[in-house]
């Protein structure tokens, strides 16, 4: 399984765009990057995933260079309800299941 | 109904106890997953599940037992733990989605052993 690196804690301001960076130097052929965000005593929940180039959805944008060797989550004007963990993951989903690791995750403290 | 519920939401036990853990899910998914969770750590995969068969074991200790009686429901049989086992317990399931795959989590049963 490919490992993943992404900052431990970031601090930003209610309003401002956040960026949180992954790196999958070594993410194989058919693997997928998902973000899943993680409230504390809470089960995580998906956000968003790509395989390249960018994805969005209704809450944030997937920005994925075209040697996939990171990711960038990126979360527009964030609240005081967007601090939490944010995961990076990569796996692939064959034979019916996803594998994936959990990183060590970014904590992202949203501040007034 | 998007939903994973887990049961019971909090768990305290003796070493010498022996309980379970309830995992249900009604989307249709052919995929279950349980994880644990230490405080401040992330999730880490126990065992996976694919059209109820046990896919995956991460080398966990057999005082741990899954099980998948139907695709719907999946069971965490617990037997003679240690107090370093006392974690969050998280299930998952999950489908294909268009351009990807999604797990969808469970809260978590809070298991204290004692």
């Amino acid at each position: 399984l490919a490992k993943t690196t992404q900052p431990i804690s970031m601090d930003s301001y209610e309003g401002q765009e956040v960026n949180i960076t992954c790196s999958h130097n070594n993410i194989a052929t058919n693997d997928y990057i998902t973000w899943y965000q993680q409230f504390p005593s809470q089960g995580p929940r998906f956000i968003i995933q790509g395989y390249k180039t960018k994805v969005t959805n209704e809450v944030a944008s997937l920005f994925i260079p075209a040697d996939r060797k990171s990711s960038t989550l990126s979360l527009p004007r964030v609240s005081l309800s967007d601090t939490a963990v944010y995961y990076c993951l990569v796996g692939d989903f064959r034979g019916g299941y996803q594998k994936v690791t959990f990183g060590i995750g970014t904590k992202l403290q949203v501040i007034p | 109904d998007t939903e994973v519920t887990q049961t019971p939401k909090h768990l305290v036990m003796g070493m010498t106890n022996k309980k379970s853990l309830k995992c249900e899910q009604h989307m249709g998914h052919r995929a279950m997953y349980w994880y644990k969770q230490k405080a401040k750590k992330p999730p880490e995969l126990m065992f996976v599940y694919s059209y109820e068969k046990l896919s995956i074991n991460e080398s966990v200790p057999s005082r741990f037992s899954p099980e998948c009686p139907n695709s719907s429901l999946l069971n965490l049989h617990l037997h003679a733990l240690q107090p370093e086992d006392s974690a969050l317990y998280l299930c998952a399931s999950s489908q294909q989605a268009q351009g990807g795959y999604e797990q969808y989590f469970g809260p978590g049963t809070r298991l204290t052993v004692t």
